[in-house]
């Protein structure tokens, strides 16, 4: 099993579509969480940290759920240019990250 | 300057051959990171500095792949006797320090070996 994973999609939305990506991580232990973005043949760039009690920055939410293992994304209002891969990202024991496969998403005009 | 760079941005070779890529962390960035990205995978991370020290080596694939920092600064990667699946995206990042949030990427080595 591996330690993030993610739906690879890819989720095609038309502009001004909701859109949420889940990811579950297998270590309890975890303690720090993150979505990267990467565009296309670009390196991966932070979007936003996960907190416990869920954080929000314009369009973007994020949620943690410990007891479940679970990591949420949603961006509502998309816009063409959020198209890109989401990656989900988690510390592992020794506190380096571990990075999902990622989740790609194609907004659509 | 600003950012992670890395050299070269592409990298043609033929199997068997050895290669380097180098890194050049964000100044004063005392944490640096390998990675390799396979198309169409995740991050595959390979080893860490803290400085100079490489405290987890855990991730190189084979005993093929190495790498160094001097100066708490530059690394190099370096990859002897390529095989075809080496060819991927080769990815540095550094960050403040190991375990700081956030971790600033390079624009990658593409490596294709023939």
């Amino acid at each position: 099993r591996k330690e993030v994973e993610q739906d690879p999609g890819p989720f095609n939305v038309p502009e001004g579509a909701t859109v949420a990506f889940n990811c579950t991580y297998s270590n309890s232990a975890s303690q720090s969480f993150f979505w990267y973005r990467q565009d296309c043949r670009k390196e991966p760039k932070l979007l936003m940290s996960v907190y416990s009690s869920g954080n929000e920055d314009g369009r973007f939410t994020a949620q943690l759920n410990r007891a479940s293992q679970y990591i949420s994304l949603l961006i509502r209002d998309s816009k063409l240019s959020d198209s890109a891969t989401y990656l989900c990202v988690v510390t592992g024991n020794t506190g380096k990250l571990i990075f999902g496969q990622g989740t790609t998403l194609q907004v659509k005009p | 300057g600003a950012g992670v760079s890395q050299s070269p941005s592409n990298k043609v070779t033929e199997k068997g051959k050895d290669v380097e890529l180098r890194c050049d962390p964000i100044s004063g960035h005392t944490a640096l990171y390998w990675y390799r990205q396979s198309l169409g995978q995740g991050l595959e991370f390979l080893i860490y500095f803290q400085g100079n020290s490489a405290p987890d080596k855990s991730g190189l694939p084979s005993d093929r792949f190495s790498a160094e920092r001097t100066g708490g600064s530059v690394s190099t990667l370096t990859i002897q006797r390529t095989q075809q699946e080496d060819s991927a995206v080769y990815l540095c990042a550094s960050s403040l320090d190991f375990g700081h949030v956030t971790q600033y990427f390079g624009p990658g080595t593409r490596l294709l070996v023939l």
